[in-house]
């Protein structure tokens, strides 16, 4: 258990929806970070938080949007969903968000767009 | 770009016996970071091992070592006295240096045989 936990652990919903999955990092760390896995590929980095503000992008679609709060936890929102953004959804966190922080895996978020 | 190769899909071994993961990465960059993360059927990402690349030391975790090549660019696993449990995709990540992100490469799913 790394004591990031991210909920829901498994969604199912229909193109065109909107839904939000929502991370706690570990206690102490200040740096957030998504990451995206289709099926039986490598992980895609989507975007980092620091301390509440954004600091790193990736290849985030802009139907997706992100944000972390004071007390730290983050939520993901995927909107107008598509057949292809079914795919296990990760939350990382590190402790100051430099580099060479480990970053930290929740168990992930498993999303299905029917 | 930044890339990461994993060349080797699958890979399997004799229980008790040692195999050895391949990463090649691309970079230009002199400081950087790199992992090798584990994911079992679970689903979950567990960190395995962690090199800096300004150390010349490979880094060993406990049955765990890499073998790192700085000029070759490659960043090899090596599991000892492999284990039922050592089963799982394996991913290599590259840190770029002030990126905050990692970058995988695609995985070795690595089979171990009783």
């Amino acid at each position: 258990d790394s004591g990031v936990t991210q909920t829901p652990k498994h969604l199912i919903t229909a193109t065109g929806q909107r839904v939000t999955l929502r991370c706690s990092p570990r206690s102490g760390d200040l740096s957030v970070y998504w990451y995206q896995q289709s099926l039986d590929q490598g992980l895609q980095f989507l975007i980092q938080y620091y301390n509440g503000e954004e600091r790193a992008k990736g290849n985030i679609l802009e139907r997706f949007s992100a944000q972390q709060f004071p007390d730290l936890h983050s939520e993901l929102n995927l909107s107008s969903l598509e057949l292809g953004d079914s795919a296990l959804y990760f939350c990382a966190s590190s402790v100051v968000g430099t580099e060479g922080d480990t970053q930290y895996f929740g168990p992930g978020t498993r999303l299905t767009v029917l | 770009a930044q890339t990461v190769t994993q060349s080797q899909p699958e890979m399997s071994v004799q229980e008790a016996e040692t195999v050895t993961l391949s990463c090649t990465y691309d970079t230009s960059e002199s400081d950087y970071y790199l992992f090798w993360y584990k994911q079992p059927p679970s689903r979950q990402m567990i960190l395995v091992i962690r090199q800096e690349a300004y150390k010349q030391q490979n880094a060993t975790e406990n049955r765990f070592s890499v073998n790192f090549q700085k000029a070759a660019k490659s960043f090899s696993l090596k599991i000892s006295d492999s284990q039922l449990g050592d089963a799982a995709m394996y991913f290599c990540a590259y840190e770029p240096s002030g990126t905050y992100k990692y970058i995988f490469g695609t995985g070795t799913r690595l089979k171990v045989l009783a």
